[in-house]
């Protein structure tokens, strides 16, 4: 079982459509939760970043963390065109007292289509 | 403020050469990352520096791969000889703290003949 797991789409929905993101992870251990957005050609810019459960609104984008259930989401509100790119979730654990860091895992991304 | 700038944005060049990828971090991030993505196998991280120093190196594919970084503004990642199964997209990333968000550069597109 791979530590990270996102369905890799391609999700293509209507303008304007409510779009729903998620991945699920398997250490518990994980307490930062971080969505990157990728057009293409280009590199991952940082979306929204929370730490352990609970909800993140940011305009059009909520993030939600369920630790319980060891499942993040992505929430895109009145999808655009411009919305359309590749969506990658990330997290990290608490750095330990052996090590000052702990490496951030990438899901592999779902790619979204907005169409107009 | 200027974000991470790879260089080149595109390379090709055949199997057996050397191949020099460079990066600048944000001024001011402490950390600094290389990571290569394919579409078979997602985003991977490949080496990690913090102040300068390679901290994890795990992630190298092989002897073939080398990273160094001079100085806090300078990075560079090496294969030598380059394969063809070295081609990729090949991202540097910097970040303030450990575990924080990152800044990704715009990638080097890398093709070996």
């Amino acid at each position: 079982q791979k530590e990270v797991e996102q369905d890799p789409g391609p999700l293509s929905v209507p303008e304007g459509a409510i779009v729903s993101l998620n991945c699920t992870y398997s250490n518990s251990a994980f307490q930062y939760f971080m969505w990157y957005r990728q057009y293409s050609r280009k590199g991952p810019e940082l979306l929204m970043y929370t730490y352990s459960s609970g909800n993140k609104e940011d305009g059009r984008f909520t993030a939600q963390v369920d630790k319980s259930s060891k499942y993040i989401s992505l929430f895109i509100r009145d999808s655009q065109p411009s919305d359309s790119a590749t969506y990658l979730c990330a997290m990290s654990s608490i750095p330990s007292m052996k090590t000052s860091y702990d490496k951030v895992i990438f899901g592999p991304g779902t790619s979204l289509s907005v169409i107009p | 403020d200027a974000g991470v700038i790879q260089s080149p944005r595109h390379e090709v060049t055949e199997m057996g050469q050397e191949v020099t990828l460079r990066c600048k971090p944000i001024s001011g991030h402490d950390y600094l990352f290389w990571y290569r993505q394919t579409m078979m196998r997602g985003l991977e991280l490949l080496i990690y520096f913090n102040n300068n120093v390679p901290i994890d190196d795990s992630g190298m594919p092989e002897d073939r791969f080398s990273a160094k970084m001079p100085n806090a503004s300078f990075s560079t990642l090496k294969i030598q000889p380059s394969e063809p199964r070295d081609s990729a997209v090949y991202f540097c990333a910097s970040s303030l703290a450990a575990a924080g968000p990152q800044h990704f550069g715009d990638g080097t597109r890398l093709s070996i003949l």
